[in-house]
């Protein structure tokens, strides 16, 4: 999975606990992004990062938040989780424009 | 303007068969058109790309055919083999955005 490490791989917790998610890389890319996989919807973007301390959001950011103090650490918060949060988290990874190199997932569940 | 539509959004093909499948846009700004293949349990990970400077671009029994002024693009996989089943995904890049906007997908199964 291209030096791309995501923990933790599964989780389960319940409705109102605060969650942090984790990918670490080895590749030193610049780029970092945080997708949601869900059937039927595809994987759709949450937050990405394009340096150390710099974020934006993507189409699906509300009750998320992320932080990336060092280059190698991009850290999914979800605050206050919600059942509409289960899902399969990807990290991914780019030097390149438009090339991803995508890590194991995490599979989420909120109940 | 941003989505990529993915067709279908599920196929079943015979061993030895062609799977086609397709993928349509709407901004004019992408330049750049991955496809990603996903085994269960893992990751995406990226199969074949084209720019539109070209028409098609062919990796092994991987063909993209990518028609712009229909703005289409298609993945065939010639010779299905059950080892290809998996999920394939479409996706875009360019223009203004900087990101990949991906298609829903399409789970294919080759049967034996």
């Amino acid at each position: 999975d291209a030096g791309i490490t995501q923990s933790p791989r599964h989780k389960v917790t319940e409705t109102g606990t605060p969650v942090t998610l984790r990918c670490h890389q080895t590749e030193n890319h610049r780029y970092m992004y945080w997708y949601r996989q869900d059937p039927g919807h595809g994987l759709r973007l949450i937050h990405y990062s394009y340096g150390v301390k710099d974020t934006d959001k993507g189409e699906v950011s509300d009750g998320y938040s992320v932080s990336r103090s060092k280059t190698e650490d991009f850290l999914l918060t979800l605050e206050s989780a919600t059942s509409s949060q289960t899902s399969v988290y990807f990290c991914a990874i780019s030097a390149q424009e438009g090339i991803q190199y995508f890590g194991a997932g995490t599979r989420l569940s909120v109940l | 303007q941003q989505q990529v539509k993915q067709s279908p959004q599920s196929l079943i093909v015979q061993k030895g068969g062609i799977s086609i499948i397709n993928c349509a846009y709407e901004n004019t700004a992408f330049d750049y058109f991955p496809w990603y293949q996903q085994f269960p349990g893992k990751g995406p990970a990226l199969l074949i790309a084209i720019r539109p400077d070209v028409s098609e671009k062919k990796e092994g029994r991987f063909t993209i055919s990518f028609n712009k002024s229909a703005k289409q693009f298609s993945l065939h996989i010639m010779d299905s083999q059950p080892g290809d089943s998996a999920t394939y995904f479409c996706a875009a890049y360019g223009g203004a955005t900087n990101k990949l906007i991906f298609g829903t997908g399409t789970l294919l199964a080759v049967q034996p």
